[in-house]
């Protein structure tokens, strides 16, 4: 069973510009959510996605955004990026279609640097 | 809305002696779930336990248990004979059980560092 992959590791842009972060989220899984996690700090709901559609969403604005594809796979989207996003983005994932109860598969995240 | 507070920054515990983090949480709602994750500097998060709201039994996982006071909205974490690769940050999590919305949405506390000393 393969787990829930990020891609890139470590990732350093410049204030306002755009970024794209990936996900493949664990086989079987259709629900996947993406958490910021400041420094020192507990992970913070962005958003949700399942089969392909947004159905939840944290208190980020809309510059931040995200895809699911037919595979249910993700990427998620910054634009204009400003020096607070620097953190750390977790994709979880979760076969919520199927039961309320299980649980999230976290990957292993992309470290963002804003300069 | 949810709220999750963890009121130990750091805890610290020699190797093979018993320690417990607090978490205490506040919501309306009468079911939903409750998870402790483990966040060592590798920085995946991993999970080792859950509760289920409406079950009275507490969950336990090998040398991992749960104090859950459902009246009180206290959800404690106790981890006995500990070990060196327990160190890591611990996070405390809700979920609400009523909503399609809610799958992959968890409210996390602040988190507690715990070190093992050997």
């Amino acid at each position: 069973e393969t787990g829930v992959t990020q891609s890139p590791t470590h990732l350093i842009k410049t204030r306002g510009q755009q970024v794209t972060l990936r996900c493949s989220s664990q086989s079987g899984h259709n629900t996947v959510s993406w958490y910021q996690q400041a420094l020192g700090q507990g992970p913070q709901f962005i958003f949700q996605y399942y089969r392909e559609e947004e159905n939840g969403r944290g208190n980020f604005p809309p510059r931040f955004s995200g895809l699911q594809f037919p595979n249910y796979s993700s990427e998620l989207n910054v634009n204009a990026l400003e020096l607070d996003d620097s953190a750390l983005y977790l994709c979880a994932s979760s076969s919520g279609g199927s039961s309320y109860n299980s649980p999230l598969h976290f990957g292993n995240g992309t470290r963002l640097t804003v300069t | 809305a949810q709220t999750v507070t963890q009121s130990q920054p750091e805890m610290s515990v020699q190797e093979a002696e018993t320690v417990t983090l607090s978490c205490t949480y506040d919501t309306s709602e009468s079911d939903y779930y409750l998870f402790w994750y483990k966040q060592p500097p590798s920085r995946q998060m991993i999970l080792v336990i859950r509760q289920e709201a409406y079950k009275q039994q507490n969950a336990t996982e090998n040398r991992f248990s749960v104090n859950f006071q459902k009246a009180a909205k206290s959800f404690s974490l106790k981890i006995s004979d500990s070990q060196l690769g327990d160190a890591a940050m611990y996070f405390c999590a809700y979920r609400s059980a009523f909503s399609r919305t809610s799958y992959g949405k968890l409210t996390f506390g602040q988190g507690t560092i715990l070190t093992v000393h050997p």
